[in-house]
């Protein structure tokens, strides 16, 4: 079974508007890490966030912010006024505590439209 | 400048003709691991090595060797590469294991015909 799910495969948005992408992760560790990362149309692949199963808090930097909900396995990712640089391959990413690999989602690519 | 240097970024080769990619970081790091990217299958992870001479397998470690004989390197082997393996790859690397972000090579693309 898949351990990462990112359901949505394609997003296209008008520039400045606002989206959402989901990511729902599947674990039976108490303690577990979760990640997001983007791949830019340059290949690269550059870390967002890392967030750890104790800290539901949420998250702002800039116009990016991150919903951790535990009741519902998800960590979602919010681009507040998308622009045309975030348009990229956004992957999503678990690590268990009791297992030292990594299991990352099918990504979402988004398009942000000018 | 603190990286994760893969060589060679783009190989095109034939079935059955051992090849290797380097992976090297400078950054002191014990986690390292071997990822592959396909179309619509995301990133699954190959092999992985806590520290020196610790490897152990991944999700997909079938046709894949990798050997960690030193802290800053390692190695992607193919012993027989087949089409199959036509991928895109990225070594990774990080100070620990599961809490800490990945550093990622730039990628090395692989074309077995």
């Amino acid at each position: 079974a898949q351990k990462v799910t990112q359901a949505q495969t394609e997003i296209s948005v008008v520039e400045k508007e606002d989206v959402t992408l989901d990511c729902v992760y599947e674990t039976r560790d108490t303690t577990y890490y979760l990640f997001w990362y983007k791949q830019p149309p340059s290949g690269e692949l550059v870390f967002l966030i890392r967030r750890n199963s104790f800290d539901e808090q949420n998250e702002i930097s800039g116009r990016y912010s991150w919903n951790f909900q535990k009741s519902t396995s998800s960590f979602n990712f919010t681009i507040t006024a998308s622009q045309v640089v975030d348009s990229a391959v956004y992957f999503c990413a678990l690590s268990e505590a009791s297992s030292n690999q990594f299991y990352f989602g099918t990504g979402t690519s988004l398009t942000v439209i000018p | 400048e603190a990286q994760v240097t893969q060589n060679p970024r783009y190989l095109i080769t034939v079935t059955g003709k051992k090849l290797t990619v380097t992976c090297s970081q400078n950054m002191n790091h014990e986690y390292m691991s071997w990822y592959r990217q396909d179309p619509g299958l995301g990133l699954r992870q190959i092999y992985y090595s806590m520290n020196v001479e610790v490897t152990d397998k991944g999700d997909v470690p079938e046709g894949y060797k990798v050997s960690r004989k030193e802290k800053r390197n390692f190695p992607l082997i193919l012993e027989s590469p087949s089409p199959n393996q036509t991928s895109l790859y990225f070594c990774a690397s990080s100070s620990i294991a599961q809490n800490q972000p990945q550093h990622f090579g730039d990628g090395t693309r692989l074309s077995i015909l």
